[in-house]
This record gives structure tokens, sequence and C-alpha cells, in this order.
């Protein structure tokens, strides 16, 4: 089944340590997202691709990079510049930009800052 | 202004009662809506777009009101499985992204 796949699901994080998330696509959608999301606030936009090595910045770029040298994966690194990323972490794809068949995501990390 | 609001909640309401939440968008130049369910700890997964004309699938229906530009999703005989945080979404015109809103978190009791 296709699908999009994040790991870990849960990761732990030591200060001034940088972690990467990994997510994985077999849908073949050229755009991909990454998402942050902090209990009972909605999501939050950190950086976008919508093709194989470009990506832009979305809305809470600070902190975070991200590369795109395949078009099933689109791994982000939290840095040891983001200095509040304990939060649910989402990764998302879609058939290709302005879709109108929305968005599938990834089932999540959970990133704790220890 | 935010792109995208929503009534936080929570709405409790019986096992089938009937439920609907509206969702309030700030751009005109909006072209695609959806509602995506969110389980607590889980990921948002589709539920339903929403077409110009309303549409409906099974006990859901999906309005859209361009002229006062909100959305709304309406429940029928509300299942405990259907509680949840139903989000919002927009994705405007020639935009690579989508908007969410907040989410309405629904409690269906017995």
């Amino acid at each position: 089944d296709g699908g999009i796949t994040q790991s870990p699901k849960y990761l732990f994080r030591k200060e001034g340590q940088n972690v990467t998330l990994s997510c994985e696509q077999n849908l073949n959608h050229d755009a991909m997202y990454w998402y942050r999301q902090d209990p009972g606030q909605g999501l939050r936009l950190i950086y976008y691709s919508q093709i194989v090595n470009d990506f832009q910045k979305g809305d809470i770029a600070e902190g975070y990079s991200v590369s795109r040298e395949k078009k099933e994966s689109f791994p982000l690194t939290v840095t040891s510049a983001q200095k509040n990323p304990t939060a649910f972490y989402l990764c998302a794809s879609s058939v290709q930009q302005g879709s109108n068949y929305g968005y599938t995501f990834g089932s999540g990390t959970r990133l704790t800052v220890v | 202004r935010k792109e995208v609001e929503q009534d936080p909640g929570p709405f409790n309401v019986p096992e089938g009662a009937t439920v609907a939440f509206n969702c309030t968008y700030s751009n005109s130049a909006s072209q695609s809506f959806f509602w995506y369910r969110q389980d607590c700890r889980k990921e948002p997964k589709l539920l339903m777009s929403v077409y110009s004309s309303g549409n409906e699938d099974g006990r859901f229906t999906a309005q859209l009101n361009r002229a006062s530009q909100y959305i709304s999703l309406l429940i029928r005989d509300s299942k405990l499985s259907d509680s949840a945080t139903y989000l919002c979404v927009v994705n405007r015109r020639n935009f690579n992204k989508f908007y969410f809103g907040s989410g309405t978190k629904l409690n269906v009791k017995p």
C-alpha cells in the first residue's frame, strides 16, 4: 500500500544536539511538507518542497533545515538553534501544489527535549 | 487576522445528536476546502473535501458559503466514535500550501 512513513515515532533530544526526522513517501507525490503541532494548537508550516532539489521556508523555519535529494524523501533536521523543539512533527505530501486532493499525512514523530 | 479560524469547543453532545461546526477563512481567493479529523495523539486524516454546491458523505454534510467566507460541517446521528478534533483546511488559488484551523473538539457521550 502507498503511504508516508515517518520515523522514529518517538525521539528524545539532549540540549545542544541536532536530530533528524525521516519522512519517506511512495505515493509519487511532487509536494512534501513539514508541520509542527503544539498541544492545543493548530499545525504550523516549517518547510515545504514542490520538486526535487528545491524547498521553501514556511512560517516557522528558524532552527530547522531540510533537504530534498529524492522525490520520495524529505528529512527534517532540528538544530540546536531551535530553542523550543518539543512538539509533534507531521510530514505530509500532496499530488501537486495547489492540489484539490488535500494532504496525506505520516503518523508523526513526537520529539521531546531531555 | 488568522487565515482560518475555528471555535475550539469542546462541543459535548449525546449519542444520536446532530452537531454543526463552522470555520471562517480570511482570504477571498481561497480555492480548495477540506475537513480533516484528528484523533488524540494521531495524525490528521482527510474526512471530506468541500465543494461549492455542498456535499454529503453518509452522516456528514459539508457546505461552503463564499459570500460570507465560511465552511461548515454537519454530523447527524453522532456516534461515540465521532469524538475527535475536526480541522478546517483551506488552500488559496495558485498557492502551494494549505492553511489549517486550530480545530474544534467534539466529545460524543453515551
